[in-house]
């Protein structure tokens, strides 16, 4: 089945620096990659919308020059925190989604962002 | 907006059965999930329902959909231990083609 590899799964950072997390489909293209975010206790929340050569959709309220989201191959997406800072620690999820099927909702482990 | 309620607590006994229901807002979703979630890990995909369903079953699983009401259940059968985790009901309903999740279910099971 699809499979999506996303690491770190843990990190731990400095305040003001920047942390990136990689997410890859290891058996299928990626046309489209969704990064969410979980606050603990809460449901998953949609940060944006990462299609492959082109311009991250991001919801509202999603810093784009904070969360940067790179999309240049249809396996690999990264999200960079920048300058994180401790309100940013959370649980990054990121989902790819295939050129057909039900397997494009398919999830990484997540990463685990601690700054401190 | 769209939205996905479910409720947040179920505890069960090792052995019975376990019910968690969803309701959806979004007549217009194709496909339905449910994920689990495990302390700390990412979500798997447990199964799925086409709108066109009414049921589907996948060993220990039974989804239930009834779009009139625009409520899903899953049932698990035979609740083990491992079965403890937080069960999200998703419904593909966002602008971009994302999923839209509920808040989960922590689901206990004791011995």
């Amino acid at each position: 089945g699809a499979v999506v590899s996303q690491h770190p799964s843990r990190v731990i950072c400095k305040s003001g620096t920047s942390v990136k997390i990689e997410c890859r489909s290891l058996d299928f293209q990626a046309t489209t990659m969704f990064w969410y975010r979980q606050f603990p206790k809460q449901s998953l929340m949609l940060m944006a919308t990462s299609n492959e050569g082109s311009k991250a959709t991001y919801e509202q309220g999603v810093e784009k020059d904070k969360f940067l989201i790179n999309h240049a191959s249809l396996t690999l997406s990264t999200l960079t925190v920048t300058s994180a800072h401790p309100e940013d620690s959370s649980f990054y999820i990121c989902s790819a989604e295939a050129l057909q099927g039900v397997y494009g909702y398919t999830f990484g482990s997540g990463t685990r962002l601690t700054v401190v | 907006g769209e939205d996905v309620e479910q409720s947040l607590f179920l505890s069960v006994r090792e052995g019975d059965s376990s019910v968690i229901n969803c309701t959806y807002t979004d007549s217009s979703s194709t496909y339905l999930y449910w994920y689990k979630q495990e302390p700390g890990a990412g979500l798997q995909l447990l199964t799925y329902i086409f709108s066109n369903m009414d049921m589907k079953q996948d060993q220990r699983l039974t989804v239930l959909l009834n779009k009139k009401d625009k409520h899903l259940s899953l049932r698990i059968a035979d609740t083990q231990t491992g079965d403890s985790a937080i069960y999200f009901c998703a419904e593909v309903g966002g602008s971009q083609g994302n999923l839209i999740f509920g808040k989960g279910t922590k689901l206990s099971v004791k011995p």
